[in-house]
């Protein structure tokens, strides 16, 4: 596609419940990151991956999170046992290797009731 | 580590007035520094960029300056619009940092007519 897109932009759960945030990048693009975006709080890194390999997943906050790429392309974050403080925007963005030019899809609002 | 701090917001000017956006990073050697912006209802994209001292980086009447001495990239246009309303993010690249970028919390700035 023309840009990153990500799925869903909305998601509403309940305390204890998985969920899974997708990430498309824009094609070419070998590099992908998850950022999280708290109220008031700057963007938080997750997770960086160099085609399918993670080299530094040292933003992960727990072992309930994790994060996959296959094929190179599309990225599932995994969130196990949500609890009220993973409450967030997800962003995902891709670039070509070591430009700095990320490019950002709009986010996935999740909301832990 | 890595970080960026900049000036709290949010901030509201009239239209054409000069708008000064403060960030100040710390790093080790010389990082890369950036600027990326947010308008309503998309994704972040990068604004603009400088990889060495004294660079300036500029795009759509912004400008920042590279500054070693005082570590320091403030963002500057000096006569802003209504459509320069958005949340400006300042990043970091790090020299060992790969492709990560270390972000600010973001300034919320308003425009009014």
């Amino acid at each position: 596609g023309a840009g990153v897109s990500q799925s869903p932009s909305n998601k509403v759960t309940e305390k204890g419940k998985d969920v899974e945030l997708r990430c498309d990048p824009i094609s070419g693009h070998t590099a992908l990151y998850w950022y999280r975006q708290s109220l008031g709080q700057g963007l938080e890194f997750l997770i960086y991956f160099q085609g399918n390999s993670a080299p530094d997943k040292s933003g992960l906050p727990s072992d309930r999170f994790s994060a996959e790429r296959t094929g190179g392309s599309v990225s599932t974050l995994t969130i196990q046992r949500t609890q009220q403080e993973d409450s967030a925007v997800y962003l995902c963005a891709s670039s070509r290797p070591n430009t700095g030019e990320l490019f950002f899809g709009e986010g996935s609002r999740l909301t832990v009731l | 580590g890595n970080s960026v701090t900049q000036m709290e917001g949010p901030v509201t000017l009239s239209e054409e007035a000069f708008l000064t956006i403060n960030c100040t990073y710390t790093a080790t050697g010389y990082p890369s520094l950036f600027w990326y912006v947010q308008y309503p209802g998309e994704g972040l994209q990068l604004l603009l960029k400088a990889t060495k001292a004294d660079d300036k980086g500029s795009n759509k009447g912004f400008e920042a300056t590279y500054r070693k001495e005082t570590t320091s990239f403030h963002l500057e246009k000096g006569s802003v619009q209504v459509s320069d309303s958005a949340v400006y993010f300042c990043a970091l690249r790090g020299e060992t940092s790969g492709s990560r970028l270390t972000f600010g919390e973001g300034t919320q700035l308003t425009v009014n007519p």
